[in-house]
């Protein structure tokens, strides 16, 4: 079985372009959640969804972030007018249901110019 | 707030030795807990999990112990190698993860 496959590994965007990041779960897993991780820090949450419904998005920015996990195709995490502070690595995890283990994808880094 | 949170940030140890990692909770509700080890460059990757029921759960040369009277989890592991150098997260139920405490392990 394959694992999280997250795409692009590294995406580079200018300040005010818009970045688009692809996230297929496990087969089988229904629980899709986002991190994102700066330098020298740990993982924040960001958005918490299954299948069509975002279940929790407590750190999601208010403003220009947001995700969608569609009936069918990968989790995408959308950031519009990217700013340089957008500057990080982006992961993506999946469980089969709530209360157990995350698996994680391998992220995507995000750069700003 | 909800905090998971490491006490020591980075932790040098001998090839061969003995590791612990310590984490500490303050959600008196937590029931199940989970250990990631991140590798430079990769996503989390699940070692071991524990649920409050228990007080200590062994895996392939990890160990978790859990306290629940202090809100306390350890990772022990055992034989330390040079695969073992990376950060680690202690995460509970919650979608929150500590801030992570680095592994380096000296040849």
């Amino acid at each position: 079985n394959a694992g999280v496959m997250q795409n692009p590994r590294h995406l580079v965007r200018r300040r005010g372009q818009e970045a688009r990041l692809r996230c297929s779960p496990v087969k089988g897993h229904s629980h899709v959640y986002w991190y994102r991780q700066l330098p020298e820090e740990g993982l924040k949450f960001m958005v918490y969804l299954q299948k069509e419904n975002i279940i929790d998005e407590s750190g999601m920015p208010k403003e220009r972030f947001s995700a969608e996990f569609p009936k069918e195709g990968p989790s995408i995490l959308r950031i519009q007018q990217v700013v340089r502070g957008d500057s990080a690595a982006y992961f993506c995890a999946s469980s089969p249901e709530e209360n157990s283990p995350l698996h994680f994808g391998n992220g995507t880094r995000l750069t700003v110019t | 707030g909800e905090s998971v949170g490491l006490h020591l940030p980075t932790l040098s140890v001998q090839e061969g030795d003995n590791s612990i990692i310590n984490c500490a909770y303050s959600n008196s509700a937590s029931d199940y807990f989970i250990w990631y080890k991140q590798e430079s460059g990769k996503g989390p990757q699940f070692i071991i999990d524990i649920r409050s029921n228990m007080d200590k759960r062994q895996g392939q040369r990890v160990t978790v112990l859990l306290n629940k009277t202090v809100k306390h989890l350890s990772l022990q592991i055992a034989a330390t190698q040079p695969g073992d150098s990376a950060v680690y997260f202690c995460r509970n139920n919650r979608l929150a993860f500590g801030k992570g405490n680095q592994v380096v392990v000296i040849p």
